[in-house]
């Protein structure tokens, strides 16, 4: 079936550092990927998404870029701040369903 | 701004019990999912709804059943909880036209002993 592997499952950063999350998707009909950012104890938050027809997207200091032939896509958050500390997860869309990946632990280190 | 709520943040139950966990969302989303969340598992999709009485599974749908019988509402039933399904549970909508930004409710908690 469907799914979506994503890298790390940890990553600790000094603050100030870029940080690099990677997924790889398997539905060639996915068009659609979100990023989402989880902090402790709340609701999964869309931080930034891009569509399959656009190769790179980005927003003040969080970028993300899709490779289509590879089926990669992966998100970049630069300058980071111990605010940026939380769960981060990717997902992929096809007609009706998203796909999430695993979920990576992002800890900036002041 | 797109409001979810779900009907309980914490729920203990005991093994057997039927379970209900309701969705509610304001926006008039014809698009309704109910997840659930492990450690190292990430989102996993339960079942999801694309209209009012409609229903489909998603990848583990086993041991669970829904009702969408109004277009705001989704619930969740686990016809007879075990200790496997101790869990968080999220509900998400989203509209049926684009965007495709999910909105999450606040996840609900269960614990079944």
């Amino acid at each position: 079936g469907e799914n979506v592997e994503q890298h790390p499952s940890t990553l600790s950063v000094q603050e100030g550092d870029s940080a690099v999350i990677k997924c790889t998707y398997s539905d060639s009909a996915s068009n659609y990927f979100p990023w989402y950012k989880q902090e402790l104890g709340k609701r999964p938050q869309l931080i930034i998404d891009i569509r399959s027809n656009v190769g790179e997207k980005k927003d003040q200091r969080i970028a993300v870029t899709l490779n289509k032939t590879a089926k990669h896509f992966s998100l970049h958050i630069t300058e980071t701040q111990p605010e940026d500390s939380a769960v981060y997860f990717c997902a992929a869309k096809g007609t009706y369903k998203y796909i999430f990946g695993t979920g990576t632990r992002l800890k900036v280190l002041a | 701004d797109v409001k979810v709520t779900q009907s309980s943040r914490y729920l203990v139950k005991r093994t057997g019990e039927k379970v209900f966990l309701e969705c509610v969302q304001d926006m008039d989303h014809e698009n309704m999912f109910w997840y659930r969340q492990d450690p190292g598992l990430g989102l996993r999709l339960i079942y999801f709804s694309y209209d009012v009485k409609m229903k489909e599974k998603g990848d583990i749908p086993e041991g669970y059943s829904v009702s969408r019988e109004k277009k705001e509402r989704f619930s969740l039933i686990l016809e007879s909880a075990s200790t496997n399904q101790t869990s968080m549970y999220l509900c998400a909508s989203i509209t049926g036209t684009g965007p495709y930004e999910q909105y999450f409710g606040p996840g609900t908690r269960l614990t079944v002993t």
